[in-house]
């Protein structure tokens, strides 16, 4: 079935530094991707999504690029800060209905002065 | 907006006691969701609805009910409480499928059952 399987953590880096978050899909089509991010003590906010496959998605100096001949959907950002600290998550919608989201387990970055 | 709304925060049970999650939504949102966070696991669906008075399961719904009588409210009910059901529960929601639509986050109950 359709699925997202991301990079394990934790990512430990020191602020100003390079971030790349893997993840990688397995999906029939082309369906659209997402990168959520929980910050400390609250629940999921969106951070990007892609739509349709060479899409970049981006947002508060975060990018990620849909790349079919490879299924990815790898976050990056070049110069992280202490606020940047979170967990983050890729996602794709299931196939059928799209009214369900299959979740990545999670990457823990944390980010120190 | 409060965006949305869970209640309660924090919750000990006991093995086989019974409890409801509350959920509330003030922004009109036809899709509402509730998902479980366990450590290393990512996020799974547990039910979902796209409108008052439609339900429909998810990945994990054994051991859950809900109920969407109203647009604002998705109370998510646990029966007999058990172990397993130690985990962080997120409620959502989104205007439409979440395929096309943000999905909105509230800030999560920690259950923990012993």
């Amino acid at each position: 079935g359709d699925s997202v399987t991301q990079m394990e953590g934790p990512v430990t880096l020191s602020e100003e530094a390079f971030l790349t978050i893997n993840c990688t899909y397995t999906a029939t089509g082309y369906p659209s991707l997402f990168w959520y991010v929980q910050y400390p003590g609250e629940g999921l906010q969106l951070l990007l999504k892609a739509t349709k496959a060479d899409d970049k998605g981006s947002n508060k100096g975060f990018e990620a690029t849909y790349r079919k001949e490879t299924t990815s959907f790898h976050l990056e950002k070049g110069s992280v800060q202490v606020s940047d600290s979170a967990v983050y998550f890729c996602a794709l919608p299931e196939r059928n209905t799209g009214n369900q989201f299959y979740f990545g387990t999670g990457t823990s970055l944390t980010v120190i002065p | 907006n409060a965006g949305v709304t869970q209640t309660p925060k924090f919750r000990i049970l006991k093995i086989g006691q019974s409890m409801t999650l509350q959920c509330t939504q003030d922004m009109n949102h036809n899709y509402m969701y509730w998902y479980r966070q366990d450590p290393g696991m990512g996020l799974k669906l547990i039910y979902y609805s796209v409108g008052a008075g439609i339900t429909d399961k998810g990945e994990v719904p054994n051991g859950y009910n809900v109920s969407r009588s109203t647009t604002e409210d998705f109370p998510l009910r646990l029966e007999l409480a058990a172990p397993s059901q130690t985990s962080v529960y997120f409620c959502a929601s989104s205007y439409g499928p979440p395929s096309y639509n943000e999905q909105f986050f509230g800030p999560g109950t920690r259950l923990t059952v012993l």
